[in-house]
């Protein structure tokens, strides 16, 4: 089956501009992760969506937000774009059924974005 | 504070030459401790999930373990196509859904 699917792939934005990203789970997948990585944090966690509410949320500034939407997709938007942005950020999804969460993510390849 | 700290920062072997790498943590309550292998210029892969201490999980040539304080990844042979960026990460038992904290990885790079 299909796997997690991110667009775009590349993209480069200049400080103080706005950028959306858009993440396609694999279908049947509720919960989708946002992760953003960069080399000298490593990936950290930015939001989790589950049936269109976000559940969880990391410590990121407001300037990060996202949503999911009733297909499950999810997109992130960054606002007035930083220099420390720069990033790739991650989005990955998975089944959340009953009984323990198994921890199993399935990752998209992952949104390079470059603020110049 | 959720912390995971993994060494060493990155590790060269032959082909053939058994080794391991760490992942300590500190998370008030575990849920799960999860390793995950990352190829250059893709996302992470899924290796394992390990619950509770004395648990062990294998998969072909990568075993892991993990007491209460750290995790090992035992590697028994490896081959140059074992060689990515090896992630541990942890999820406190405070969390639900898919929120975990990751250490910094080991970069591996195994040479035939």
């Amino acid at each position: 089956k299909a796997g997690v699917t991110q667009t775009p792939r590349y993209l480069i934005k200049t400080r103080g501009q706005q950028v959306t990203l858009s993440c396609s789970p694999i279908s049947g997948h509720r919960s989708v992760s946002w992760y953003q990585q960069t080399p000298g944090q490593g990936l950290q966690f930015l939001f989790e969506y589950f049936s269109e509410t976000q559940r969880n949320k990391g410590n990121f500034p407001g300037r990060f937000s996202g949503r999911q939407f009733s297909n499950s997709r999810s997109e992130m938007n960054v606002s007035t774009l930083e220099l420390g942005d720069s990033a790739l950020y991650l989005c990955a999804s998975s089944f959340l059924g009953q009984g323990r969460n198994t921890g199993e993510l399935f990752f998209g390849e992952g949104s390079r974005l470059t603020v110049l | 504070e959720d912390q995971v700290t993994q060494s060493p920062e990155a590790l060269r072997l032959q082909e053939g030459e058994s080794s391991s790498l760490n992942c300590s943590y500190t998370v008030s309550g575990l849920r799960g401790l999860f390793w995950y292998r990352q190829d250059p210029g893709k996302g992470p892969e899924f290796l394992f999930t390990l619950y509770s201490a004395g648990e062990e999980k294998e998969k072909e040539r990568l075993k892991a373990t993990l007491t209460k304080k750290e995790s090992f990844l035992h590697i028994t042979a490896p081959k140059p196509e074992d060689s990515a960026t090896y992630l541990c990460a942890v999820q406190a038992i405070r969390e639900y859904g898919n929120k975990l904290v990751f250490g910094a990885g080991t970069i591996l790079r195994v040479k035939s």
